[in-house]
């Protein structure tokens, strides 16, 4: 089957830089997404990897190493607006499922 | 703005009833998913579909039924519902990999 692990919680100071990691065991594994959700709100897209390396989006970015079956996504500048949870989320298999990660809520603090 | 609709936002139903939840989208994607989600947790796939008349089971084993008879619409239906049912569903659509996947605002499903 397919599993990603993510730390369950994070906190951290307006204005710091957050790193929330993922590791993954997926077969077929094609690329590693990110999704926010607010409490009581529906995933919003963040970013996708594709290949190994670091993407850059504004204040948010993300990094895969296919390799180590490992991604991390870093958020920069922290906000208290970026208090959420975050879900890292693999496409894999022969129809490129997309299957979620167990999440880690951000808790940003002044 | 995503284009993604479902109905109903709430439901609260009694045990043993058939229901359908609905999910619609105009965006034309060939991919589209249904999730449970209970509060704080996880995103669990429980049904996703890659065309017309091509549904799969997802890795959560769930009691529902889905079909995909037109692109635009990919509906969830429990036969007989249980307490155990109560939960969040999110219904999702994407083009395909490594696109991003829209999320409709989820039915919140309450069963007494």
């Amino acid at each position: 089957g397919q599993s990603l692990e993510q730390p369950s919680e994070v906190t951290a100071v307006e204005g710091a830089i957050v790193q929330i990691n993922c590791t993954y065991q997926t077969s077929g594994f094609y690329g590693l997404s990110w999704y926010q959700q607010h409490d009581g709100g529906a995933p919003t897209f963040l970013s996708y990897n594709g290949l190994d390396g670091l993407e850059e989006t504004g204040r948010f970015s993300s990094f895969l190493s296919r390799s180590d079956s490992y991604g991390y996504l870093l958020l920069q500048e922290l906000q208290m607006k970026d208090s959420a949870s975050y879900f890292c989320a693999s496409d894999s298999g022969g129809y490129q499922k997309v299957t979620f990660g167990t999440g880690t809520k951000l808790q940003v603090i002044p | 703005e995503a284009d993604i609709y479902q109905t109903p936002r709430y439901l609260v139903i009694g045990t043993g009833k058939k229901i359908t939840l609905e999910c619609s989208q105009t965006m034309g994607h060939d991919k589209m998913y249904w999730y449970q989600q209970d509060p704080g947790m996880e995103l669990h796939l429980i049904h996703y579909s890659y065309g017309v008349n091509s549904t799969e089971k997802g890795d959560l084993s769930s009691e529902s039924t889905v079909s995909r008879i037109r692109t635009e619409h990919f509906p969830l239906t429990l036969e007989s519902a249980r307490p155990s049912h109560t939960s969040q569903y999110l219904c999702a659509s994407s083009r395909g990999a490594g696109a991003e996947a829209f999320f409709g605002q989820g039915t919140r499903l309450t069963v007494v």
